[in-house]
């Protein structure tokens, strides 16, 4: 079985300043893992993925995400906030081997203070 | 490129009614649709997981008979939603797959929020 923990329901930060969005996966074999951020009243964006390579992945609008294969973690990350980064986000992953439905966190609401 | 049109955005209707909603992958072809049902300040709840050609694949405890999902084609599929009630109300989203992209990510459509008087 494969799952995802988001252990914050919202993340504050001010503006400019660095931000942190926390995810913890558990899968079986390599996983794929995903980012994804839902503006209100629309789908979800992607905004990156690992999937081999190096640990260090950058994506859209500035975000970046790290893989952490011993602490089983693929942190969202960025240098610095915008109010507009405001939404939900949401980690998502699934087994390179296995099952191709991936599995959703719970999601983090991010709120960046002006 | 990689986007999915979904239609109604938005619908409002009595109880009982049925409400279909479309969700088309317009440059890409979609081996596989999700259908998504998402509650305020919630996660998303996988409903199904229909493959084009074949019957859906229903998540525990989702009706089947309630919630029709049809993937005619590569390119659509819908989620009717039959007789519905005011408890149906909610926002369903749905994602597209292609064809051997287990690496890639999901392409969601934007979401119809579906009301029920």
């Amino acid at each position: 079985a494969q799952s995802v923990a988001q252990p914050e329901d919202q993340v504050n930060v001010a503006e400019g300043n660095p931000l942190t969005v926390k995810c913890t996966y558990s899968v079986s074999g390599n996983p794929y893992l995903f980012w994804y951020v839902q503006y209100p009243n629309r789908g979800l964006q992607f905004l990156l993925k690992y999937i081999t390579g190096d640990n260090l992945v950058k994506g859209s609008y500035g975000f970046e995400a790290e893989f952490n294969k011993s602490q089983t973690s693929f942190h969202l990350k960025k240098p610095s906030a915008l109010v507009s980064d405001s939404a939900l986000y949401f980690c998502a992953v699934r087994s390179s081997g296995g099952s191709y439905i991936p599995t959703f966190g719970r999601g983090t609401s991010l709120i960046v203070h002006p | 490129g990689a986007v999915v049109s979904q239609h109604p955005s938005w619908v409002i209707c009595k109880s009982g009614t049925s409400v279909k909603i479309e969700c088309r992958s317009l440059d890409f072809q979609a081996t596989t649709m999700f259908w998504y049902r998402q509650f305020p300040k919630q996660s998303l709840m996988l409903m199904a997981t229909s493959n084009e050609g074949s019957k859906a694949t229903y998540e525990q405890g989702v009706e089947k008979d309630k919630f029709l999902i049809n993937h005619a084609s590569l390119t659509l599929s819908t989620l009717t939603v039959t007789s519905a009630h005011p408890e149906d109300s909610s926002f369903y989203i749905c994602s597209a797959q292609s064809t051997g992209s287990g690496n890639q990510p999901q392409h969601f459509g934007d979401g119809t929020r579906l009301s029920i008087l």
